[in-house]
């Protein structure tokens, strides 16, 4: 089947301290890859996304690149922001079939000054 | 350009008590989505409509109906709420069900 795994969170670092959430994915065929991040009382707004193999991702700073070797899709931030304190979701998306979008649970983070 | 729209923004239910929430797209997407986002859970899909006049269950659909009235607008109706049904609603939008997805502010929904 299709799933994603993310690490669990919360997770509270220090304004300008660098940022791993790691994201795994098990998946039939070649997906697509998605951050998606929600800020507090939003909707989800896209991060950043990838469409194959050793593509990466970056958008405000954030990267993620796709490693079908190890089927992870790790999100990275070499200096993080107070106001990049959100819950981040890694997802992925089949190319084909029907129920196509599928979201790993998320991860809090929080910044601090 | 609002891209997607969501009502209403909150709402208590009574159990048994039926309502519809709303959802509006302005981007010319054909595919729209309704997910559920409960503690621990991350997102789950309820029904989505890969294109006008079509809908299609996802992981989670009892308790809940669906209408795509046209293009633009995917409507999601509890005819009977009960507690279980207290979440998050997010309503979503893509070009194709290919494509990245775009979601609505979110509709806080509180079954008493």
């Amino acid at each position: 089947g299709n799933s994603v795994t993310q690490m669990e969170g919360p997770v509270t670092l220090s304004e300008e301290a660098f940022l791993t959430i790691n994201c795994t994915y098990t998946a039939t065929g070649y997906p697509s890859l998605f951050w998606y991040v929600q800020y507090p009382g939003e909707g989800l707004q896209l991060l950043l996304k990838a469409t194959k193999a050793d593509d990466k991702g970056s958008n405000k700073g954030f990267e993620a690149t796709y490693r079908k070797e190890t089927t992870s899709f790790h999100l990275e931030k070499g200096s993080v922001q107070v106001s990049d304190s959100a819950v981040y979701f890694c997802a992925l998306s089949k190319r084909t079939g029907a129920n196509n979008l599928f979201f790993g649970t998320g991860t809090r983070l929080t910044v601090i000054p | 350009n609002a891209g997607v729209t969501q009502t209403p923004k909150f709402q208590v239910l009574k159990t048994g008590q039926s309502m519809t929430l709303q959802c509006a797209q302005d981007m010319n997407h054909n595919s729209m989505y309704w997910y559920r986002q409960d503690p621990g859970m991350g997102l789950r899909l309820i029904y989505y409509s890969a294109s006008e006049g079509t809908t299609d269950k996802g992981e989670v659909p009892n308790g809940y109906n669906v209408s795509r009235l046209n293009k633009r607008e995917f409507s999601l109706r509890l005819e009977s709420a009960a507690p279980s049904q207290t979440s998050v609603y997010f309503c979503a939008s893509s070009l194709d069900k290919s494509y990245e997805q775009y979601f609505g502010p979110g509709t806080r929904l509180t079954v008493t």
